[in-house]
């Protein structure tokens, strides 16, 4: 399985900033996933980045909110522009693994709380 | 509308107390059902998938079962250090929706 890591791990922002989340996969991957953890909620996609493409976006979730960059194989960003108290929750990036990207392995999550 | 729900929300068990873990899933042609474990401040881990029905999956104490409807997942004689939130994902034609989650809790 690949191993995941996340940057930052978490942070406190205030209202109306931006914040970059980094993902950095230790294999290549053709797809990553970005994922959002709500409190008492279930894990929801965003978007699913694809080296070389633009992201394709969820229903509910869109580019100029929460624009994603893909510049390798091994690496991606998700940004959470003009943040509200709302979008406080955990972030988790995810890749499928070499057999089936049904089966994802996730990153450590960061945790954004935002005041 | 593909859907995901798992009970009960929470179950605390006395260490070696099996029990079994449901998720109950609506969805249009399933491609696969999985199980995560999922520690405090940590993301999922991957535990299981599932195809069709009948199908079954073990692992230690943890085992994995599959109907029509829905999922079970079993433990059987559990320690503290099963404690976790369990989740349940299903994918059908579109995409993987996650369930809510389990929190189990084991008593030493």
């Amino acid at each position: 399985s690949a191993v995941i890591s996340q940057k930052p791990s978490r942070d406190i922002c205030q209202r109306g900033t931006s914040l970059t989340i980094q993902c950095q996969v230790d294999s290549q991957v053709t797809m990553m996933f970005w994922y959002r953890q709500q409190p008492g909620q279930s894990l929801t996609l965003i978007a699913t980045a694809n080296q070389g493409s633009e992201a394709t976006y969820e229903s509910g979730f869109v580019i100029d909110k929460f624009p994603i960059s893909r510049p390798n194989l091994t690496f991606s960003t998700l940004t959470v522009s003009n943040m509200s108290p709302e979008d406080s929750s955990i972030y988790l990036c995810s890749v499928g693994s070499v057999t089936s990207y049904n089966e994802q392995f996730f990153g450590p999550g960061t945790r954004l709380t935002v005041l | 509308e593909d859907q995901v729900t798992q009970s009960p929300e929470a179950l605390r068990l006395q260490e070696g107390e099996s029990s079994s873990l449901n998720c109950s899933y609506t969805v249009s042609g399933l491609r696969g059902l999985f199980w995560y474990r999922q520690d405090p401040g940590k993301g999922p881990e991957f535990l299981f998938t599932l195809y069709s029905a009948g199908e079954e999956k073990e692992k230690e104490r943890l085992k994995a079962t599959l109907t029509k409807k829905e999922s079970f997942l079993h433990i059987t004689a559990p320690k503290p250090e099963d404690s976790a939130t369990y989740l349940c994902a299903v994918r059908g034609d579109d995409k993987i929706i996650f369930g809510k989650g389990t929190r189990l809790h084991i008593l030493p």
